[in-house]
């Protein structure tokens, strides 16, 4: 399986403010995964992204909220933009693994909006 | 849109038991996926199942790929007060590549 490594690991943002949250994987990849896990939730997928295209946003997500960056087959970021206490979540990065029918994860960014 | 639900939704048990714990759609995968979570982690896949009717084990855990493509347990046994945390199932295998996820069950194990 890949190794993921997210950075940060949590952060304390104010409100207003924005975040932007690394991806890095130790092969290449072709489709990297943003996910959403509320406190005490499940995972909600909020976007895929390929390299060389624009990532593609579940429904509820938009990209001005979360905009997305894919410059590599190794890399990705998210942006948590104007945020909000709401926001204050778990976000995962996800890659793809054998026969693109499983998903590994990152350790995930804690992040808590005050 | 595709929905799991997954129950129990918590348990509470003392060690050395065995676990089930299961997950149904009302929609046909062609993957199921079983993950845990611990506190402060990202989700660890613990096993994976592509066939309908296959059963598969890693160590003291067994899950098993239901029939009708629609339901998926996974079993623990012997438990251990390690097995704490939570586990999620997930199906998928779509053209899309997209994973769907249950909302989890909580486990705590009593030493």
């Amino acid at each position: 399986s890949a190794v993921i490594s997210q950075k940060p690991s949590r952060d304390i943002c104010q409100r207003g403010t924005s975040l932007t949250i690394q991806c890095q994987v130790d092969s290449q990849v072709t489709m990297m995964f943003w996910y959403r896990q509320q406190p005490g939730q499940s995972l909600t997928l909020i976007a895929t992204a390929n390299q060389g295209s624009e990532a593609t946003y579940e429904s509820g997500f938009v990209i001005d909220k979360f905009p997305i960056s894919r410059p590599n087959l190794t890399f990705s970021t998210l942006t948590v933009s104007n945020m909000s206490p709401e926001d204050s979540s778990i976000y995962l990065c996800s890659v793809e693994g054998q026969g693109w029918t499983e998903a590994f994860f990152g350790q995930g960014t804690r992040l808590t909006v005050v | 849109g595709q929905q799991l639900n997954q129950s129990p939704q918590s348990m509470f048990i003392q060690e050395g038991e065995d676990v089930s714990m299961n997950c149904t759609s009302s929609s046909i995968f062609n993957t199921w996926l079983w993950y845990k979570q611990d506190p402060g982690e990202g989700p660890v896949l613990l096993i994976a199942l592509y066939k309908a009717g296959e059963l598969t084990s890693n160590g003291r855990l067994t899950a098993q790929f239901g029939i009708t493509r629609k339901d998926s347990f996974l079993n623990i046994s012997a438990s251990i007060p390690s097995d704490v945390g939570i586990y999620f199932c997930a199906g998928g295998g779509g053209s899309n590549y997209k994973l769907t996820f249950g909302k989890g069950t909580l486990l705590t194990v009593n030493p």
